[in-house]
């Protein structure tokens, strides 16, 4: 099973800044990676699959980069909405997801 | 427009059963693999069980293969989770997802049900 660890934990950042969230996976998965957002009491929302590429609807200032091992997600400039926990993911058999980051005000 | 809602959820006791239903529409469903994500109380997400859209390759996690068993009805368009043997650690918002690609697996889900809550308690 490939673990994947997500740092850090907690992002605190103010609106209008840049937010950088790392992924980590124990064994290379190419470029096979997902980022998913949640907010409280809603489901998980994709963001980018195959490491860079942006899901149906997800504003530019979301994107994606990294192969083999290591994956970051950078928010070019939070918007409010943008204060959630992210999951990122990985598709090989068994699917994994990171244990998360939250980045709040 | 995609929909998928959850339904079957409430509360069992440990070893008991429970029958989750995920009604799919806005899709063609018989194109699509499915799955089941659950989610601990303020926990991370766990990838739980897919199924392909012509039912032909099920995969379930170590943690509940032999008590889960994931099913479709591409007629009506359901998804379905029997959770047998239930535990306590089984309790959590279960998630329906669909599948990105019209591929058997799903590889990444880019619609979810909200959930439907199991609690497992004595």
């Amino acid at each position: 099973e490939i673990v994947l660890t997500q740092s850090p934990a907690t992002l605190s950042l103010s609106p209008g800044e840049r937010a950088t969230l790392s992924c980590t996976a124990s064994q290379s998965v190419g470029s096979y990676l997902a980022w998913y957002q949640q907010k409280p009491g809603q489901a998980p929302r994709l963001l980018i699959y195959d490491a860079s590429n942006r899901a149906t609807g997800i504003p530019a200032r979301f994107s994606g980069s990294g192969s083999g091992t290591d994956f970051t997600l950078t928010i070019s400039s939070l918007e409010p909405e943008d204060f959630a926990v992210y999951y990122c993911q990985q598709r090989s058999d068994p699917l994994t997801f990171g244990g998360g980051t939250k980045v709040e005000i | 427009e995609v929909q998928l809602l959850e339904s079957g959820g409430g509360l069992v006791q440990p070893g008991g059963s429970l029958r989750l239903s995920c009604a799919a529409s806005g899709f063609t469903f018989d194109r699509y693999a499915m799955s089941w994500v659950r989610q601990a109380p303020g926990k991370g997400l766990e990838w739980v069980s897919s199924i392909s859209g012509g039912s032909t390759t099920t995969s379930y996690a170590d943690s509940v293969k032999g008590r889960f068993t994931v099913s479709r009805d591409n007629s009506k368009n359901r998804l379905y989770l029997q959770m047998n043997s239930l535990r306590a650690e089984d309790a959590a918002i279960y998630y329906c997802a669909k599948g990105i690609y019209q591929l058997p697996k799903a590889y990444y889900f880019d619609y979810w049900g909200q959930g439907t809550l199991a609690t497992v308690s004595s």
